[in-house]
């Protein structure tokens, strides 16, 4: 009954591959969130969805592509891997999206890129 | 545009004595003020959130927060901590539109 949920929780690659990463919300929240957490912590958002549109696009390679299926499920694609990828991914989710909510975090995922 | 400011990277306080973090934000208007908290390998958890009213904010775990607008902070606290509180702390700043901004967070250690 986890309300955010990613999966796989820790993902080791080689540089050059392609992976995706999956995030499910059970809250019935419209809106879904991708942020990359730096080794320093440094916690920054890349994307959000608010029903299955995309709302915010911060400057991302292209090389990330989120796709949202349906309004409870938000994935990011990650082409070409780099060694500046690894990072800690965290999904959320809000309500309706505005920035006054509460965001509701999932236990992320911890990407190493060799 | 909107940004937070948390001065501490680390803070060290002994089982049992008195917490305080500070934050700072940059907004032109009333914002939107949340303090989150990660604990090792977690996702973040909200504490408490300011959106008008009451200036002092009381949220879980014991924690609350004081919003001073002629200050433009949000300062965090907790008269006695426990070492489960050991943990990353986030302060955020929320707009208009559609994000939350983070600050840097401030690390909490507990000395036995």
């Amino acid at each position: 009954d986890t309300a955010v949920s990613q999966t796989p929780k820790y993902l080791v690659t080689q540089m050059g591959n392609d992976k995706s990463i999956k995030c499910e919300q059970n809250l019935g929240h419209d809106t879904m969130y991708w942020y990359k957490q730096d080794s320093k912590k440094f916690l920054k958002i890349m994307f959000s969805y608010n029903n299955k549109e995309l709302i915010i696009n911060e400057t991302v390679p292209n090389r990330f592509s989120p796709k949202s299926p349906d309004k409870a499920h938000l994935n990011l694609h990650i082409n070409s891997l780099e060694l500046g990828d690894s990072a800690v991914y965290f999904c959320a989710s809000s309500e309706r999206g505005s920035g006054q909510e509460t965001q509701y975090f999932g236990p992320g995922t911890r990407l190493l890129v060799l | 545009a909107q940004s937070v400011t948390q001065p501490d990277i680390h803070i060290t306080v002994s089982e049992g004595a008195s917490l305080e973090l500070r934050c700072n934000y940059s907004y032109g208007a009333t914002p939107y003020l949340f303090w989150y908290v990660q604990s090792p390998g977690q996702g973040l958890q909200l504490l408490l959130k300011y959106f008008s009213g009451d200036t002092l904010v009381q949220g879980i775990k014991g924690f609350e927060a004081e919003f001073k607008r002629s200050q433009s902070s949000f300062n965090l606290r907790k008269p006695s901590v426990h070492w489960s509180d050991a943990a990353e702390y986030f302060c955020a700043v929320g707009a208009g539109d559609d994000k939350i901004i983070f600050g840097k967070g401030t690390r909490l250690h507990i000395l036995p």
